[in-house]
């Protein structure tokens, strides 16, 4: 069984265009993130969830917006893309705060 | 300044011999975690090792242990009996402050190093 699982796995889209990645735990885990890994591979955190209470925004545009509907789902939802939000987006999740963090599979965004 | 740096952008090694992959950190809080991830061509990150701030040993996990020099503030990544299969990304990682810091459990990264085996 997937602990972590992120859809879709490739996204590709036009500048200007809304889109959406879903990410999954069944780890149990009360802790989620987003972390953004751009082309020179550098891993940076955008975003935290605790219980589905946001406690981390890494100074991301507005255009990122992330939505815990509960503890096991973290979607994140941009809207306006743009040519500099290629990347690859992890979803990760952790048992509380002072634990290591499971990573999902990635999600290769390719904005065009 | 750099919370995690990684000096090595890549390194190789021959097959069945052992490497070092090198990682210093700053931070002041004296309670952290080290971590280091492997990250194959694949693209997945996969969790290697877990060393603490106030554990006495030095971690190991099979073929990976964790050089742990608090003083220098250093988390080298040994692998030993190299394979090809260890071919990879690698990331060192640190998550400042335990439950309750103001760290809320984020881990920062490294820039990672490359690590080629050779036959």
């Amino acid at each position: 069984d997937t602990a972590v699982s992120q859809t879709p796995k490739y996204l590709v889209t036009q500048m200007g265009n809304d889109k959406s990645i879903k990410c999954e735990q069944n780890l149990g885990h009360d802790t989620m993130y987003w972390y953004k890994q751009d082309s020179k591979k550098f891993l940076k955190i955008m975003f935290s969830y605790n219980n589905k209470e946001l406690i981390i925004n890494e100074t991301v545009p507005n255009r990122f917006s992330p939505k815990s509907p509960d503890k096991a789902h973290l979607n994140l939802h941009i809207n306006s893309l743009e040519l500099g939000d290629s990347a690859v987006y992890f979803c990760a999740s952790s048992q509380g705060l002072a634990s290591g963090l499971f990573f999902g599979p990635g999600t290769r965004l390719t904005v065009l | 300044a750099q919370k995690i740096t990684q000096t090595q952008p890549g390194m190789f090694v021959q097959e069945k011999e052992a490497v070092t992959l090198d990682c210093t950190y700053d931070t002041s809080d004296p309670s952290y975690g080290l971590f280091w991830y492997k990250q194959p061509s694949s693209g997945e990150m996969i969790f290697l090792i877990y060393q603490g701030s106030y554990d006495q040993q030095n971690a190991t996990e099979g073929r990976y242990s964790l050089n742990f020099q608090k003083a220098r503030k250093s988390a080298n990544l040994v692998i030993s009996a190299s394979q090809l299969g260890d071919s990879a990304m690698y990331f060192c990682a640190m998550r400042e402050g335990g439950a309750g810091g103001t760290s809320y459990g984020k881990l920062t990264f490294g820039q990672g190093t490359i690590l080629t085996v050779h036959p």
